[in-house]
């Protein structure tokens, strides 16, 4: 079955520290994975997609293919970082049709 | 405004109503997506739309009804639908089904 998993609904950090939003995907395949980010009012946007290899904003992500994982990480969290994260899956190159996780909660706190 | 528009905002409907949402792209993109997102689920992706043949349904049932009249224009239309119906309707559009997807802003459904 295809499915991703975020397994925290709610993440709160203090500016400044360490943050690692974990995601692990099911899939008989290889798909490709992004982040995606919705700030307050606005609209779901592309973060991230681990087949550019990218850090944006100061995230990156690692796609594990071992341990089916695409954790999203940030060496020093920022308040404007406070924001829904979703984790998605495509089974095509570049993304379209995405199979889309939870989503976690980051908090920033100062 | 550019981008993904999505009409209207917000739409509270009886169940015995016919109502349509309206998702509109300016970017030129040949894909287009309805994904529903329900309070404690998963954004679930309905249907999808490329050069405007629907080619992929994923078992929405068909009080759910999509229209996709040209590769700008995306209709769901909606019918006798029930409480749990109620949630936030996304549109998305991508160059084609294997490119970033580009999401709207949603509207937001209460069925009463």
């Amino acid at each position: 079955a295809q499915r991703v998993t975020q397994p925290e609904k709610l993440l709160s950090v203090f500016k400044g520290a360490p943050v690692e939003l974990k995601c692990n995907y099911s899939y008989s395949g290889s798909p490709e994975l992004f982040w995606y980010v919705q700030y307050s009012r606005q609209r779901l946007q592309l973060l991230l997609r681990h087949i550019s290899r990218e850090s944006i904003k100061g995230f990156t992500a690692d796609l594990n293919k071992g341990e089916t994982s695409f954790h999203l990480k940030k060496p020093f969290a920022q308040e404007e970082d406070s924001a829904m994260y979703y984790c998605a899956l495509s089974p095509y190159v570049g993304g379209g049709k995405l199979i889309f996780g939870q989503g976690t909660e980051l908090s920033v706190k100062p | 405004e550019t981008g993904v528009t999505q009409t209207p905002r917000h739409l509270v409907m009886g169940m015995t109503n016919k109502k349509s949402l309206k998702c509109e792209q300016h970017l030129g993109h040949n894909a287009m997506y309805w994904y529903k997102q329900s309070a404690k689920k998963p954004l679930e992706l309905m249907f999808v739309y490329n050069f405007k043949e629907q080619t992929e349904n994923n078992s929405v049932p068909s009080r759910f009804s999509p229209e996709c009249p040209n590769s700008s224009h995306l209709f769901l239309h909606l019918h006798t639908l029930q409480p749990e119906d109620s949630a936030l309707y996304l549109c998305a559009s991508s160059q084609e089904t294997g490119a970033e997807a580009f999401f709207g802003q949603g509207t937001r459904l209460t069925v009463v």
